[in-house]
């Protein structure tokens, strides 16, 4: 089926470790997005690529990175996990920035860290 | 800068009964206004967007939203609610640099 994949669905991490979250889309969205998902405060977006080659900040990047590796995929990586990470995040993609077009999203990855 | 507000975290209503949820939006320019579901343990699912033509926008599932420049409003309505409605709502709108803006979300609880 047609849509976001992310990997993996579940993971718990210590403190200090890193990670690397993966996010495909076979639609040929141009534009990929990273949230989070925290209780009562909606998605909070982590990184943005509006474009292959292009990344910029959302309003919650301290603490990751990303990398667009190409049109299909954009990564998220935690490089020093701490406990306030832990949460669920959602990939998503989109048509074209600046349209009306809406997101696509993943079913996301639960993120525990201890 | 653009943001949303939606009115009540929860809202519990019974089987067949109308369904209303609230969403009040800030933005500086023409607003792209959304509606997405989340189901339990899913991802995010548009239900319905306004994109300045028809001010009464019709989406999946029986829900619509009609879109209140005055009241700067979009709410989210279902005139009799199923079970399989009972799900977490978030409320969208496009900011200036063309991302998507979410309000907290309300869960809708459905009484049998």
């Amino acid at each position: 089926n047609a849509g976001v994949t992310q990997t993996p669905k579940f993971q718990v991490l210590k403190t200090g470790q890193s990670m690397t979250l993966q996010c495909a889309q076979d639609m040929n969205h141009n534009s990929m997005y990273w949230y989070r998902q925290d209780p009562g405060m909606g998605l909070r977006l982590i990184y943005y690529s509006a474009s292959e080659g292009t990344t910029d900040k959302g309003e919650v990047p301290n603490g990751y990175n990303v990398s667009r590796l190409n049109k299909r995929e954009f990564s998220l990586r935690l490089e020093s996990a701490a406990p306030s990470q832990t949460s669920v995040y959602f990939c998503a993609s989109s048509e074209l920035a600046g349209l009306g077009y809406g997101y696509t999203f993943g079913s996301g990855t639960r993120l525990t860290v201890v | 800068a653009q943001s949303v507000t939606q009115l009540g975290s929860h809202v519990s209503v019974s089987e067949g009964a109308l369904v209303l949820l609230r969403c009040n939006y800030s933005s500086s320019v023409p607003p792209y206004l959304f509606w997405y579901v989340q189901y339990p343990n899913q991802g995010l699912q548009l239900l319905l967007k306004y994109t300045s033509a028809a001010t009464l926008v019709k989406g999946i599932n029986g829900f619509e939203a009609e879109f209140k420049k005055s009241e700067t409003s979009f709410h989210l309505t279902k005139p009799s609610a199923h079970m399989s409605d009972a799900a977490e709502y978030f409320c969208a709108v496009r900011d200036s640099s063309y991302k998507l803006i979410f309000g907290s979300g309300t869960r809708l609880l459905v009484r049998p």
